[in-house]
């Protein structure tokens, strides 16, 4: 079955711009969570969603948002793009959202976003 | 807090050698631990987690609960293992939540 899906893949935009990333999830996930990856912070998580509900959310400002569709999709928003927003944003899902031998998350290939 | 320590950016190695990549954690609770791997042009996939006591390209890791610890090692190092390694501890049991080392690059030269 087809992987986790990321659009756009790159992204250039300027400071003070929004900008939007999708995701769309194996089929069947219900549970899919977004992460920030930079060379000086790494991967630091940003929020996580189950059944169109937010379960969790990391230390971003407000700028940063995301929401999930009925069909397990998600969108995430970032508002007033700062410089220092630049980054990889990879998307992750699973089926449950929880421990067990039986949940594994996979990742997507991420969208490269560039603030110029 | 809820931290992955991975001391090592980089661990260069020759084919052959054996390879442990360090990762220490601080959690309180019971903690589950796993090992991404991110091959060079590749998505972040998982290497392997201590629930499953599986070994997976031949790498192993023990959940070492004294000391904190989650060391993946193998005791021969193949060129195709050259990747980047990150350590990650799940932040409660209900959740997808995850928690990453800043990530190991480890080099096997031939």
């Amino acid at each position: 079955k087809a992987g986790v899906t990321q659009t756009p893949r790159y992204l250039i935009k300027t400071r003070g711009q929004q900008v939007t990333l999708s995701c769309s999830p194996i089929s069947g996930h219900r549970s899919v969570s977004w992460y920030q990856q930079t060379p000086g912070q790494g991967l630091q998580f940003l929020f996580e969603y189950f059944s169109e509900t937010q379960r969790n959310k990391g230390n971003f400002p407000g700028r940063f948002s995301g929401r999930q569709f009925s069909n397990s999709r998600s969108e995430m928003n970032v508002s007033t793009l700062e410089l220092g927003d630049s980054a990889l944003y990879l998307c992750a899902s699973s089926w449950a959202g929880t421990s067990g031998v039986y949940n594994e998350q996979f990742f997507g290939p991420g969208t490269r976003l560039t603030v110029l | 807090a809820q931290r992955v320590t991975q001391p090592e950016k980089l661990l260069s190695v020759f084919k052959g050698a054996p390879v442990e990549l360090k990762c220490n954690y601080s959690y309180s609770g019971s903690p589950e631990l796993f090992w991404y791997v991110q091959y060079s042009r590749q998505r972040l996939q998982l290497l392997l987690r201590h629930i499953s006591r599986e070994s997976i390209k031949g790498f192993t890791a023990d959940l070492n609960k004294g000391e904190t610890s989650f060391h993946l090692k193998k005791p021969f190092a193949q060129e195709e293992d050259s990747a980047m390694y990150y350590c990650a501890l799940r932040a409660r049991y209900n959740t997808d939540k995850l928690i990453f080392g800043t990530g190991t690059r480890l080099q096997v030269f031939p």
